[in-house]
């Protein structure tokens, strides 16, 4: 069973607000992701770290900036919201060895006004 | 990046066989996953496949070519809580992210 949590998980808030949706694991794993995912539609990589102090871009270009201080914690913020930006956000964790396959938080469902 | 193909929809009567395919074009293969997405959730991993062939788990069997840059998904006995998305992602050498399709939508009727 893999523990990966994600907050808030419901988010409405205003055009130009500063925002940070958070993302934990209790895994202990080194890789973490967060992907952009709107309804019906595919998952997009925006970013991804290998390790602690190690971040980079995904595939889609994306406003939003990352950091990975500690093994556990992988924080996405959008300085300054944009109604552009609502979408649903997931934040995986893949395992340090065999398949490495990914694991999934519940994802953060976020509507800018 | 890679090209992934999946179906966008497909529709079965519960107690069925449903085939999902894949094709995939990649710059270097390491391996293909199969993920369920049900509605509102996170997706969650079902199979993944690296050598030709089928891997089997209960209900679910996933099939490789390789050679051909193609896999499918079987759901066999289907039940009402089958029905989701269907999510098939490539990894490729010397790297750990996933390319995802756009998924297949699953409809499983009484």
């Amino acid at each position: 069973e893999a523990d990966i949590y994600q907050t808030p998980r419901y988010l409405v808030i205003g055009t130009g607000k500063k925002i940070t949706l958070e993302c934990s694991q209790t895994m202990g794993h080194d890789k973490m992701y967060w992907y952009q995912q709107d309804p019906g539609m595919e998952l997009h990589l925006i970013h991804y770290s290998y390790g602690v102090n190690s971040t980079e871009k995904g595939d889609l270009s994306s406003e939003s900036t990352v950091s990975r201080i500690r093994t556990e914690h992988f924080p996405l913020t959008l300085e300054s919201a944009r109604p552009s930006h609502t979408s649903q956000y997931l934040c995986a964790s893949s395992a340090n060895g065999g398949l490495y396959e990914q694991y999934f938080g519940p994802g953060t469902r976020l509507t800018v006004t | 990046g890679q090209n992934i193909d999946q179906p966008t929809e497909m529709t079965a009567t519960e107690g069925a066989i449903v085939q999902i395919n894949c094709t995939y074009q990649t710059s270097g293969f390491n391996g293909l996953f199969w993920y369920q997405q049900h509605a509102g959730e996170a997706p969650t991993f079902l199979s993944y496949n690296v050598l030709d062939g089928l891997e089997e788990k209960g209900r679910f069997s996933s099939f490789l070519s390789r050679s051909k840059g193609y896999s499918y998904l079987l759901l066999k006995e289907l039940q009402m809580k089958d029905s989701a998305s269907y999510l098939c992602a490539v990894r490729v050498s010397n790297d750990y992210k996933l390319s995802f399709g756009a998924g297949t939508t699953v409809t499983v009727r009484a």
